[in-house]
């Protein structure tokens, strides 16, 4: 079975700080890892993904997020947050060998403070 | 280029009436997705389709939700009898036949059955 934590409902952080939005994950077998982000009255954004290789992803936005194996995690990280930048983020993840469809977690609320 | 379409936005029924919700993949897409989010959850897997088939249905709740791809582009997913607890945005999503591709989200209909 395939599932995602994200142990955090909201994360507050203030402006030009460092963010970190957690996620674990657990599956059978290797994982595909993907952080999406979700403005109000807008669809899910793709931000970025794992699939293989570096640990340490870069994506859109200046987002980036590193897989780690041993502690089943992909943390969502910014070096330098904006206020643009509060939304909801979802971590999902699939089975490189399972099933199609993504498990989505249930999601992060990020507040940047002015 | 034009992404995920879903028509219509809101769609507000009455308990028991019978409803369509439409989505427009992105060109080329082979594969489509079905998601419905509850308030405060994550995205959950309805159905898949690879080109014109239903890859993997094992996400409808049952046998009221139904959907079909007729030419492996534009999808439409039917609820027949609504229930109150269909109530949620339902989202559809496309992407590349490869399955270690992001998925791309429309906007969602929102549905309300009262």
């Amino acid at each position: 079975a395939q599932s995602v934590a994200q142990p955090e409902d909201q994360v507050n952080v203030a402006e030009g700080n460092p963010l970190t939005v957690k996620c674990t994950y657990s599956v059978s077998g290797n994982p595909y890892l993907f952080w999406y982000v979700q403005y109000p009255n807008r669809g899910l954004q793709f931000l970025l993904k794992y699939i293989t290789g570096d640990n340490l992803v870069k994506g859109s936005y200046g987002f980036e997020a590193e897989f780690n194996k041993s502690q089943t995690s992909f943390h969502l990280k910014k070096p330098s947050a904006l206020v643009s930048d509060s939304a909801l983020y979802f971590c999902a993840v699939r089975e490189q060998t399972g099933a199609n469809n993504l498990f989505f977690g249930t999601g992060t609320r990020l507040t940047v403070i002015p | 280029g034009a992404g995920v379409s879903q028509t219509p936005s809101n769609k507000v029924t009455e308990k028991g009436k019978y409803v369509e919700l439409r989505c427009d993949p992105i060109s080329g897409h082979t594969a489509l997705y079905w998601y419905r989010q509850s308030l405060g959850q994550g995205p959950e897997f309805l159905i898949y389709f690879q080109g014109t088939g239903a890859a993997d249905d094992s996400g409808l709740p049952n046998d009221r939700f139904f959907a079909v791809r007729p030419e492996g582009s534009v999808s439409t997913l039917k609820i027949q009898r609504t229930e109150r607890g269909d109530s949620a945005v339902y989202l559809c999503a496309s992407s590349p036949a490869l399955l270690h591709n992001e998925q791309f989200f429309g906007p969602g209909t929102r549905l309300t059955v009262l």
